[in-house]
């Protein structure tokens, strides 16, 4: 079945601990997506890339990093950097610009808990 | 600044009846609408979307109207089934650009 997995579904921090949330899709988009969802909130943008070896900063980028060097993987990590990362993160691709009617796919999404 | 504004937290529907979710925007840049419905512990699914050169598009059960003029939209689900019960969220793009910009979401309970 074609789609976007990440692992873990569930993830606890110590503070002051990096953390890496794992995103594979093969869909075979080019683009890719890091969402933060926080309780009444809407999804907030945190880096997306377009095509690999490229990604840019969203609206909330601070603390996070990610990388590309792969099509079909997109790992995020949270970086002891950013003040409050307990919240559930959702991955998601999407065709290339081109295509691009703004539909995006999304994972199962992770919550990462920091202790 | 919101730019993409749910004003309704939740919403309860009878069984069989409609439900509208309501949707406002503000930035007239914005060229392109979603709606996804998501399942607590899940992520999003697409739901149905409608370009700014159309005023309504439809889809089984889901139609959405947009009024461009009003900057806003909104989804109405007829007849609403218990299955329908989730959060809902607007989204909307720009010309060009590959960011969504998302609503807080209205979760809809639907009552058997």
């Amino acid at each position: 079945d074609g789609g976007i997995t990440q692992s873990p579904k569930y993830l606890f921090r110590k503070e002051g601990q990096n953390v890496t949330l794992s995103c594979e899709q093969n869909l075979n988009h080019d683009a890719m997506y890091w969402y933060r969802q926080d309780p009444g909130q809407g999804l907030r943008l945190i880096y997306y890339s377009q095509i690999v070896n490229d990604f840019q900063k969203g609206d909330i980028a601070e603390g996070y990093s990610v990388s590309r060097e792969k099509k079909e993987s997109f790992p995020l990590t949270v970086t002891s950097a950013q003040k409050n990362p307990t919240a559930f993160y959702l991955c998601a691709s999407s065709r290339a610009f081109s295509g691009n009617t703004g539909e995006l796919f999304f994972g199962e999404g992770s919550r990462l808990t920091v202790l | 600044d919101q730019q993409v504004k749910q004003n309704s937290p939740s919403l309860s529907v009878q069984e069989g009846r409609i439900s509208i979710l309501n949707c406002d925007y503000t930035n007239s840049m914005f060229d392109y609408f979603l709606w996804y419905k998501k399942y607590p512990a899940e992520g999003p699914t697409f739901l149905i979307s409608i370009s700014s050169i159309k005023d309504k598009n439809e889809d089984g059960r889901f139609t959405v109207f947009l009024n461009k003029s009003a900057k806003h939209l909104s989804l109405h689900i007829v007849p609403s089934q218990p299955g329908d019960s989730a959060v809902y969220f607007c989204a909307a793009k720009g010309a060009g650009s590959y960011q969504l910009t998302f609503g807080k979401g209205t979760k809809l309970s639907v009552i058997p």
